[in-house]
């Protein structure tokens, strides 16, 4: 199976502030790679698909870049909606994983 | 609008089985991508099963042997057969419709509200 490592495992940040998370793939995976939100007591939110695709009505704020095993979701000038946690997940083989997620608190 | 509504969870005991549902609205469950995704307390997504359109079924090798996915398209429901069940796998079920994406199947963009699966004696 393809592992997925994500670090920072959490990160404090402050409005305005921009944040890097890296997702690293243990293999190549192209561009299968997205990326998700998560709120406590809601569904995940697609955020980022194909590595570098923003989803229709995710904040331009939002970006992806990499390709093969190495991946970032940078958020430039956060607001106070983004304190989530948030996880990469590939789709390059039939049996997707997830990243463990990064926790992005307020400092 | 696509719905996924999750239902079937509750406290069971370990070595119990359940099985949960997801009906789904909008879309039809027999010609799209399906997939059950969960979350234990604390803890991360962790991919479960999928089945695809075609019939096909892949299975998380934590839950191999234990759970099956399957599909009533009369009904348009999306169901996970869970036995054996023991105290990890005390989670948030997630149903999701996966769509393709310029060649990328596998985007969970569609995702229903979850329902809880507690395994304690």
């Amino acid at each position: 199976d393809i592992q997925m490592t994500q670090s920072p495992s959490s990160l404090s940040a402050s409005v305005g502030d921009r944040v890097t998370i890296t997702c690293r793939a243990s293999q190549r995976i192209s561009s299968y790679l997205n990326w998700y939100q998560h709120k406590p007591g809601k569904a995940p939110k697609l955020l980022i698909y194909a590595a570098t695709s923003l989803q229709s009505g995710v904040p331009s704020r939002f970006s992806g870049s990499g390709s093969g095993t190495d991946f970032t979701l940078i958020i430039s000038g956060l607001q106070p909606e983004d304190f989530a946690t948030y996880y990469c997940q590939q789709s390059y083989s039939t049996t997707f994983t997830f990243g463990q997620g990064t926790r992005l608190e307020i400092k | 609008e696509v719905q996924l509504v999750e239902s079937g969870g509750g406290l069971i005991q370990p070595g119990g089985s359940l099985r949960l549902s997801c009906a789904a609205s909008g879309f039809s469950v027999s010609t799209n991508y399906m997939t059950w995704v969960r979350q234990a307390p604390g803890k991360g997504l962790e991919w479960v099963s999928s089945f695809y359109a075609d019939g096909r079924t892949y299975y998380a090798d934590s839950v191999k042997g234990r759970f099956t996915i399957s599909r009533d398209t009369s009904k348009n429901i999306l169901y996970l057969q869970m036995n054996s069940l023991t105290a990890e796998d005390t989670a948030i079920f997630y149903c999701t419709k996966a769509s393709n994406y310029g060649g990328n199947s596998g985007v969970l963009l569609d995702w229903g509200q979850g329902t809880l699966v507690t395994v304690s004696s």
